[in-house]
């Protein structure tokens, strides 16, 4: 069965100081993986999706996560947080035709 | 282009109540999926509708729970009658292909229902 574990439910970061939330996943086939954004009040946005073209992608807002399959990992990753980055983070695997979630990450940035 | 929408925004009812939540997907859309996040837990997978037709129910946590789309548009979620565990935030998500096998279409969110059974 597919399942995503987030290492850390919450994370705190200075501005400027680099990004990184942790995702690792299980899947018994060639994962699917994405990485949601939801900012207080708003719905579920996409910042990047794996689908096995590229083991780093690059999405939305400067951020990017890399695929390693040794290590079963999608970490997120962005070099230089911003006050309008504090959201909460969700990793996900496509499982047939559907999500699996991880708990998600809420990122915490300081001033 | 709007995005999904849903219907109430938040919710609050007394146990043994009826509530309907309402999600109108992007146009176009066949696909649309209903999720939930009950407090603290991860957002799981409830149904999946391919135009007016379930695809996949196997996530509807039991028979309280009904959800239809009516000519394939906007779809309905309904809980009846709510218990106290049946709180939590309820997303809606629609997307123009499957996305797997095969394909690799996104699923776009809506801002979700916040019930709250008390």
């Amino acid at each position: 069965a597919q399942s995503v574990t987030q290492l850390g439910s919450h994370v705190s970061v200075s501005e400027g100081a680099l990004v990184l939330l942790r995702c690792n996943y299980s899947s018994s086939v060639p994962p699917y993986l994405f990485w949601y954004v939801q900012y207080p009040n708003q719905g579920l946005q996409l910042l990047l999706k794996y689908t096995s073209a590229a083991t780093l992608v690059k999405g939305i807002n400067g951020f990017e996560a890399e695929f390693k399959k040794s290590e079963t990992s999608f970490h997120l990753t962005k070099p230089s947080a911003h006050m309008s980055d504090a959201a909460e983070y969700f990793c996900a695997v496509g499982y047939g035709n559907k999500l699996v979630f991880g708990a998600g990450t809420i990122l915490r940035v300081k001033s | 282009e709007a995005g999904v929408t849903q219907f109430p925004s938040h919710s609050v009812i007394e146990k043994g109540q009826t509530v309907t939540l309402r999600c109108d997907p992007i146009s176009g859309h066949d696909n649309l999926y209903w999720y939930r996040r009950v407090m603290g837990k991860e957002i799981k997978f409830l149904l999946h509708f391919v135009k007016e037709s379930k695809q996949d129910e196997s996530g509807m946590p039991n028979n309280r729970f009904l959800a239809e789309r009516t000519g394939g548009t906007y779809s309905t979620l309904k809980v009846q009658p709510a218990e106290l565990e049946d709180s939590g935030v309820y997303f809606c998500a629609s997307s123009q292909e499957p996305p797997w096998p095969g394909g690799t279409d996104t699923q776009y969110f809506g801002p979700g229902t916040r019930l709250t059974v008390l």
